[in-house]
């Protein structure tokens, strides 16, 4: 199993708002190490989406948000979208094991 | 812009040992960290490690140390993953993707541009 605990899947109409949790421990998120999340198409790579906890890169949607308390994260996307349908994925740095990064299981968003 | 470009996909032996590479253009080579992620099918990412192309410097997941190896050549600008061992488990999508953090100092671990994907494939 993942490092960091996701939902395997959410869902929303068109329109709603939906969030994504992501829940580490005292070596990664509890540890105040940085939150990412990635947005997977069907048969694509990995898309960065959000970045250290609340920060978006340019050409992502102000939709799309982060954020991050104690042992956890979460990202919430509202004004949902069919084109929003995907897999979704959080990753940090854990400092245990010499260090290393480690992802969520993710998440399959499905817009109903 | 930043591309990475992955060669193609591989079908091989268990017990064998497959090397894929990662040209990057677009940006100093040297300049950033690059990580290897994988995906099995159906499943999440998992990561693997990362080599400071500068430096030539590695950090290993502890999962895959004693059997992976990441190297690079500056002169075509490209990294290598070398996986030995193979087992049908090893069976995924591998990824190059590069570190937002300069190689100068330390890896951020978050990733701004991902190459397209390698599928290897393992089976007798």
């Amino acid at each position: 199993q993942s490092v960091l605990t996701q939902p395997p899947s959410v869902s929303g109409a068109p329109g709603q708002r939906v969030t994504i949790s992501c829940t580490g421990s005292s070596s990664n998120i509890g540890a105040r190490h940085d939150v990412h999340w990635y947005q997977q198409l069907p048969g694509t790579a990995p898309k960065l989406l959000i970045y250290g906890n609340i920060n978006r890169p340019s050409g992502v949607s102000a939709r799309f948000s982060g954020s991050k308390s104690g042992t956890s994260a979460s990202l919430a996307i509202t004004g949902l979208q069919a084109e929003d349908e995907a897999d979704y994925y959080c990753q940090s740095y854990d400092s245990s094991l010499s260090g290393s990064g480690v992802f969520g299981g993710g998440t399959k968003l499905t817009v109903l | 812009q930043v591309q990475l470009v992955q060669s193609g996909a591989e079908v091989m032996q268990p017990g064998a040992s497959v090397k894929v590479s990662c040209q990057a253009s677009g940006y100093t080579f040297t300049d950033y960290y690059m990580h290897w992620v994988r995906q099995a099918p159906g499943q999440g990412l998992e990561w693997m490690g990362w080599i400071n192309p500068n430096s030539a410097g590695t950090n290993y997941a502890q999962k895959f140390q004693g059997r992976v190896t990441m190297t690079r050549d500056t002169s075509i600008s490209t990294a290598y993953i070398e996986l030995n061992r193979l087992r049908s488990d090893d069976t995924a999508v591998y990824y190059c993707a590069r570190d937002t953090g300069s190689s100068s100092g330390a890896p951020l671990y978050y990733f701004d541009s991902w190459g397209q994907g390698t599928l290897v494939t393992v089976s007798s």
